[in-house]
């Protein structure tokens, strides 16, 4: 049971180029959720999923797209990447509901926007 | 808007040295509590969920408490491996939208 998996674990852009990050989860859950965090700001959510095909906005989703194409995948694109999105992106999951609304995290994307 | 701040930003110990990390909060209709755990270039990794005010949780050396307004992380006789940062998140909505604190360094000495 490997979790919450993050594709790739590190990543050099250059602006105005663009990327794909992966979220996997293998728990079955319906929820999941694109974070980044920046130093002094916490972590803030960017957009989340409630569901298979189902897509919705957070906080600072600006110069992101995410896709839910399969239940257990949960895709942010960057299309044109700028320096400010030098972050590390973290993907969470959860159950709908009950005691089990705990988030769980992944290991972290490191991206580096130059 | 839901608003989170923790304190302090960084706080040193002594191994066995007893402390309290604090987490105030501001949320209409609070669904629950977060604290998770977050080791230098991991993820944050679960701790405890609180739901109501007078909930407490305990874990080895921690032991988490929730009133209407704050909710304190208590660490006992801590030992260098709980060197970490402690995140602090309330959720006030069913979809699960976390607002997270920035978070207190703790760091214990040997």
């Amino acid at each position: 049971n490997a979790g919450v998996t993050q594709t790739p674990k590190f990543r050099v852009l250059k602006t105005g180029q663009s990327m794909t990050l992966l979220c996997a989860q293998d728990m079955n859950h319906e929820y999941m959720y694109w974070y980044r965090q920046d130093p002094g700001m916490g972590l803030r959510l960017i957009h989340y999923s409630v569901g298979e095909g189902t897509t919705a906005k957070g906080e600072v989703p600006d110069g992101y797209n995410v896709s839910r194409l399969k239940k257990q995948n949960f895709l942010l694109g960057l299309e044109s990447a700028a320096p400010s999105q030098t972050s590390v992106y973290f993907c969470a999951s959860r159950a709908p509901s009950g005691d089990q609304e705990t988030q769980y995290f992944g290991p972290g994307t490191r991206l580096l926007v130059l | 808007e839901d608003q989170v701040t923790q304190s302090p930003e960084a706080l040193r110990l002594q191994e066995g040295e007893s402390s309290s990390l604090n987490c105030s909060y501001t949320v209409s209709g609070l669904r629950g509590l977060f604290w998770y755990r977050q080791d230098p270039g991991k993820g944050p990794e679960f701790l405890f969920t609180l739901y109501s005010a007078g909930e407490e949780k305990e874990k080895e050396r921690l032991k988490a408490t929730l009133t209407k307004k704050e909710s304190f992380l208590h660490i006992t006789a801590p030992k260098p491996e709980d060197s970490a940062t402690y995140l602090c998140a309330v959720q006030r909505t069913s979809y699960g939208k976390l607002t997270f604190g920035q978070g207190t360094i703790l760091t214990v000495h040997p």
